[in-house]
């Protein structure tokens, strides 16, 4: 299995709070990226890395910034929690881009109430 | 924009039953195409790739063809077993530059012994 961790695994927190979901390689994949999944949407890339401070957005970026200041480690920040932002969050990586397979961590269930 | 479109699930089936699950897409260019699976309380892990048209992915029994004449990329199995109860994905991803998927929303599938 592809090494990569999420934390935290669970996370309740109230509207209007900042929330930092933090995501770890240990394969010096040069790609990550942070999606959302919710029922009848499949999941929605929110924001990508290509490199150390290299990023981007996705197809659902707002209300969500992102930080990579080391190559294992990507973070996603909720400036200001919304119930909205109720879903459960998976990072994922990838050596290429192009055709090459993407390792997706366990997830990080959130809940703004 | 990019979208994939998968088969309203859930589908029931019975062991030993065949398998199809549809996916059409809707894409410019010319795009890699795979099929993800998600196991309870797991991340997605990659089941099958296809990255030109006409292209066979196949593994544990699925199969998927590339068809760019009718923008589909179904997934196949000729004898389902209890274990492969999951959610599958359809996705497909644009060849430019970091590998962005666009997942279409998912189908559950049950197998019953």
């Amino acid at each position: 299995d592809a090494g990569i961790t999420q934390s935290p695994r669970h996370k309740v927190t109230e509207t209007g709070t900042p929330v930092t979901l933090r995501c770890h390689q240990t394969e010096n994949h040069r790609y990550m990226y942070w999606y959302r999944q919710d029922p009848g949407h499949g999941l929605r890339l929110i924001h990508y890395s290509y490199g150390v401070k290299d990023t981007d957005k996705g197809e659902v970026s707002d209300g969500y910034s992102v930080s990579r200041s080391k190559t294992e480690d990507f973070l996603l920040t909720l400036e200001s929690a919304t119930s909205s932002q109720t879903s459960v969050y998976f990072c994922a990586i990838s050596e290429t881009g192009d055709s090459y397979e993407q390792y997706f961590g366990p997830g990080t269930r959130l809940t703004v109430t | 924009g990019n979208s994939v479109t998968q088969m309203e699930g859930p589908v029931t089936l019975s062991e030993e039953a065949f398998l199809t699950i549809n996916c059409t897409y809707t894409a410019t260019g010319y795009p890699s195409l795979f099929w993800y699976v998600q196991y309870p309380g797991e991340g997605l892990q990659l089941l099958l790739k296809a990255t030109k048209a006409d292209d066979k992915g196949s593994n544990k029994g699925f199969e998927a063809t590339y068809r760019k004449e009718t923008t589909s990329f179904h997934l196949e199995k000729g004898s389902v077993q209890v274990s492969d109860s999951a959610v599958y994905f359809c996705a497909l991803s644009d060849r430019q530059g970091a590998q962005k998927l666009v997942f279409g929303q998912g189908t559950r599938l049950t197998i019953n012994p």
